[in-house]
């Protein structure tokens, strides 16, 4: 079946760059989304890629795909405090349903 | 606007119950989910609603019946929870459900006594 894989955890100390990987099985056609969790709250939409695009940016994030070997990155530029959250990778599944990846907690130090 | 709304915000319930979750959207999207969630892990989709018809039920138990009233409006009807299905109910929409983005809701966060 399909796959979504993170690494668990990341740590950076405020004002680096931050990358959030994310790895998936399947290769059909889709839009593969990232979508940020603060605690007690829902998610919220950051950003999404086309499955034939190679990169995407929009503010401080950039989303890179490598189709080649299905890995997708999030890379937060100047991490902020604020930035401090759980970070889900999600691929688009059949019928729309979102295939979620176990996410990333990015924790953000001085 | 891409707002979807939950209330209540919170929910404690007893075993013997009966309550409702309710989310609404005024984005004019057609399709609309309920996803649970538990501590630490990811959402897990348990119904879908495309034009007010329940196309998914991902083998949920009886105990959760979901209702959609009208195109903006989604319930989550609970009845004789156990405690292990205590957790965060989110719900989400799209345009429709071979759309792409699904906007979530803040989410109800359920627990059961």
């Amino acid at each position: 079946g399909e796959d979504v894989e993170q690494s668990l955890f990341l740590s950076v100390r405020e004002g680096d760059s931050s990358v959030i990987n994310c790895t998936y099985t399947d290769s059909s056609s889709t839009y593969l989304y990232w979508y940020k969790q603060e605690p007690g709250a829902g998610l919220q939409l950051l950003t999404y890629i086309f499955s034939n695009m190679d990169m995407k940016q929009d503010q401080r994030l950039t989303v890179l795909l490598n189709k080649k070997d299905k890995h997708l990155s999030l890379r937060i530029a100047d991490t902020q405090t604020g930035d401090s959250a759980i970070y889900f990778c999600a691929k688009g599944g059949g019928y729309n349903k979102l295939i979620f990846g176990a996410g990333t907690r990015l924790a953000v130090h001085p | 606007d891409t707002e979807v709304t939950q209330t209540p915000k919170h929910l404690v319930m007893g075993m013997t119950n009966k309550k409702s979750l309710k989310c609404e959207q005024h984005m004019g999207h057609r399709a609309m989910y309920w996803y649970k969630q538990k501590a630490k892990k990811p959402p897990e989709l348990m119904f879908v609603y495309s034009y007010e018809k329940l196309s998914i039920n991902e083998s949920v138990p009886s105990r959760f019946s979901p209702e959609c009233p009208n195109s903006s409006l989604l319930n989550l009807h609970l009845h004789a929870l156990q405690p292990e299905d205590s957790a965060l109910y989110l719900c989400a929409s799209s345009q429709d459900q071979g759309a792409n983005e699904q906007y979530f809701g803040p989410g109800t966060r359920l627990t059961v006594t």
